[in-house]
């Protein structure tokens, strides 16, 4: 089964707003990660989150983590058309001795200028 | 510093055919992961590489796939025959030795552009 599932699947604004994007999961986890991925480009490494942590920032993201409903939240404020991108969650699996990274089907952002 | 590389970009081939991915990691890195993603579908898992060693290869399809990482440098991934369900995008990430352990903290992937596979 899935273990992330990012909602929504597709997200359109105009630059200056600011974009939420939502994550669940099913298992317990170590830490969560999101991902941005540009078109045609890797993934790329945002931010990190543990699981004893509830938010954190960096620049116009901010996450939160809310373990007692699996979720978490990606918020990017003041968008600029440049975040235009697929968004990807990840959870570490906590009950294998290697952490195993399993990523969701993800949301797409597109920024209008 | 170099990044992770992959090749080829994009690779299409008929049903029935031969494909053979490979990937460079960044040097040093001693995990060596390998995902898939199908058209609008999540990024799925495929195998984990500790060195040249296998860790956790639970999410090869089927024997068809074979990967391997001889002297725990670069590694490759062959299809053998490929069918139309395997077209996707191919993606390789490595990390840093001593991450990925539960008890190390987090293990943070750096990855690949991805290589396409196209199954005709």
């Amino acid at each position: 089964s899935q273990q992330g599932e990012e909602d929504p699947q597709a997200l359109s604004i105009q630059e200056g707003e600011n974009a939420t994007m939502n994550c669940s999961y099913k298992t317990s986890i170590n830490n969560l990660q999101w991902y941005r991925q540009n078109s045609g480009r890797g993934l790329v490494h945002l931010i990190l989150i543990r699981s004893n942590e509830r938010e954190k920032h960096s620049g116009r993201l901010r996450v939160t983590l809310d373990t007692s409903k699996k979720s978490s939240s990606l918020l990017i404020t003041a968008s600029r058309a440049a975040d235009t991108a697929s968004y990807f969650c990840a959870t570490a699996k906590v009950n294998t001795g290697f952490q195993k990274l399993v990523f969701g089907t993800g949301t797409r952002l597109l920024v209008s200028p | 510093e170099a990044g992770v590389t992959q090749f080829p970009s994009h690779s299409v081939i008929e049903k029935g055919q031969t494909v053979t991915l490979r990937c460079d990691p960044i040097s040093g890195h001693d995990n060596l992961y390998w995902y898939r993603r199908v058209m609008g579908k999540e990024i799925k898992f495929l195998l984990h590489f500790v060195k040249e060693s296998k860790q956790d290869e639970s999410g090869m399809p089927n024997n068809r796939f074979l990967a391997e990482r001889t002297g725990g440098t670069y590694s490759t991934l062959k299809v053998q025959p490929a069918e139309l369900e395997d077209s996707g995008v191919y993606f390789c990430a490595s990390s840093a030795p001593g991450t990925g352990f539960l008890s190390s903290g987090a293990n943070v992937l750096t990855f690949g552009a991805g290589s396409r596979l196209t199954v005709l």
